[in-house]
């Protein structure tokens, strides 16, 4: 079974860091990988996706990384803003199913300091 | 109304009631799932519909049973829970169960006394 970790499982700097989430799991035969972002009482929003085949993608100040081989992905936040404070987490889709089966991280905390 | 909405937001349950959890997504989408949000623990999928038929049963105990009687509708029927099972119930909805990008709703804060 595949599983999805998370560190730090919480984080707080100060305005404007630039600063660095992780996401490891055990399978690397993924379909691919997906970074949420959940507010309270918001459900979760979708960030950036990584299929197997890709390195990065970026949206605005995020970047995630892909190394499937050693079982990893990052989460760049460039020039933290106190409006990025949310729990950020990590899924990734096995391959072999046709249907979305993700497996979860417990997320990282951030809280970003004005 | 827009996107994936869930009822009630917040529910108190003992043990020995009957309840229901309602989603409905107004998206157009063919495909609908509930996760489980326990404290300190990864989201879990628990069941994945597609065209109201059940593709995923995630080896979930018989007092939680789904019901999908429309493609845009889906309920989770409770009954003779456990304190265990307090938790942040999460809906979510995709195009179809093989697309990507999956739309949550804010989930039902369940407490079962």
């Amino acid at each position: 079974k595949q599983e999805v970790t998370q560190i730090p499982a919480a984080l707080s700097v100060p305005e404007g860091e630039n600063l660095v989430l992780n996401c490891s799991f055990t399978d690397s035969a993924i379909y691919n990988l997906q970074w949420f972002r959940q507010d309270p009482g918001k459900g979760l929003t979708s960030l950036l996706l990584i299929q197997s085949s890709q390195r990065e993608q970026t949206s605005g100040r995020l970047n995630a990384s892909l190394d499937k081989s050693s079982g990893r992905s990052t989460l760049y936040i460039a020039a933290s803003q106190p409006g990025d404070s949310a729990t950020y987490l990590c899924a990734v889709r096995p391959a072999g199913y046709n249907f979305n089966k993700f497996y979860f991280g417990s997320g990282t905390k951030l809280n970003v300091k004005p | 109304e827009t996107g994936v909405t869930q009822t009630p937001r917040h529910l108190v349950m003992g043990m020995t009631n009957k309840k229901s959890l309602k989603c409905e997504q107004h998206l157009g989408h063919n495909a609908m799932y509930w996760y489980k949000q326990s404290a300190k623990k990864p989201l879990e999928l628990m069941f994945v519909y597609s065209l109201e038929e059940r593709v995923e049963n995630n080896s979930v105990p018989s007092r939680f049973s789904p019901e999908c009687p429309n493609s845009s509708h889906l309920f989770l029927h409770l009954h003779t829970l456990q304190p265990e099972d307090s938790a942040l119930y999460l809906c979510a909805s995709s195009q179809d169960a093989g697309t990507d990008t999956q739309y949550f709703g804010p989930g039902t804060r369940l407490t079962v006394l």
